[in-house]
């Protein structure tokens, strides 16, 4: 079976500083992808990030970057510059490519003015 | 390209009631998915369509619970009666899937309220 597990209910960062969530999970397929999913207020959830894992190198989208850990299972985010529209709550998600994704239980973020 | 757009945004509805749900994915996407989102058990795949044929409803809870895909562009989630359990954040969401796997594209959601 496979499995997502983010450890942080909650994280606090403050405005224009750098916060990392983590997100561990694991599978026994060989190919599969990772995602970093937002969920603002306006509860629409909006795809960040994806890492692919046959890919060593470290995804990146902006302010928004990966530390992706094959090895160890780990897929965390990192998001830089940190800005009060980043407050949301933030899931990591892992499919196989087939249909169906595993979604953790989420971290919310609150940026502090 | 609109995204995928839910209706209605909230629905408020006595128990026992039907309640509809509808969804219109972004054109050309071959896959559709009703997720259901709640605080006890976060987010639950409850039925998968491929080219508007459903491939995976084994995540519907019961047999309230029906979906339809009539064509590429639209589809229902339609709860019969409805139980104060059903009370959630119901969201579709569509993906095109070729090579790898590019994610969802989800919509903002219906929050369904039973009383």
């Amino acid at each position: 079976a496979q499995t997502v597990t983010q450890s942080q209910p909650e994280m606090s960062v403050q405005e224009a500083e750098t916060v990392t969530l983590s997100c561990t999970y694991d599978t026994s397929e060989s190919d599969y992808y990772l995602f970093w999913y937002k969920q603002p207020p306006s509860r629409q959830m909006i795809l960040v990030i994806r890492q692919e894992a046959y890919k060593q190198q470290n995804a990146t989208e902006n302010r928004f970057s990966v530390n992706f850990q094959k090895a160890a299972k780990s897929f965390s985010l990192k998001i830089s510059d940190s800005q009060l529209g980043d407050a949301a709550m933030y899931f990591c998600a892992l499919t196989s490519g087939t249909y169906k994704y595993i979604f953790g239980t989420g971290t919310r973020l609150k940026v502090l003015a | 390209d609109a995204g995928v757009i839910q209706s209605p945004r909230h629905e408020v509805t006595e128990m026992g009631q039907e309640v509809t749900l509808r969804c219109k994915p972004i054109s050309g996407h071959n896959s559709l998915f009703w997720y259901r989102q709640t605080m006890m058990r976060g987010l639950e795949l409850l039925i998968y369509f491929n080219n508007n044929v459903p491939i995976d409803d084994s995540g519907m809870p019961e047999d309230r619970f029906s979906a339809k895909m009539p064509n590429a562009s639209f589809s229902t989630l339609k709860i019969q009666p409805s139980e104060p359990r059903d009370s959630a954040v119901y969201f579709c969401a569509s993906s095109l899937h070729i090579q790898g796997d590019y994610g969802y594209t989800f919509g903002s959601g219906t929050r369904l309220t039973v009383v």
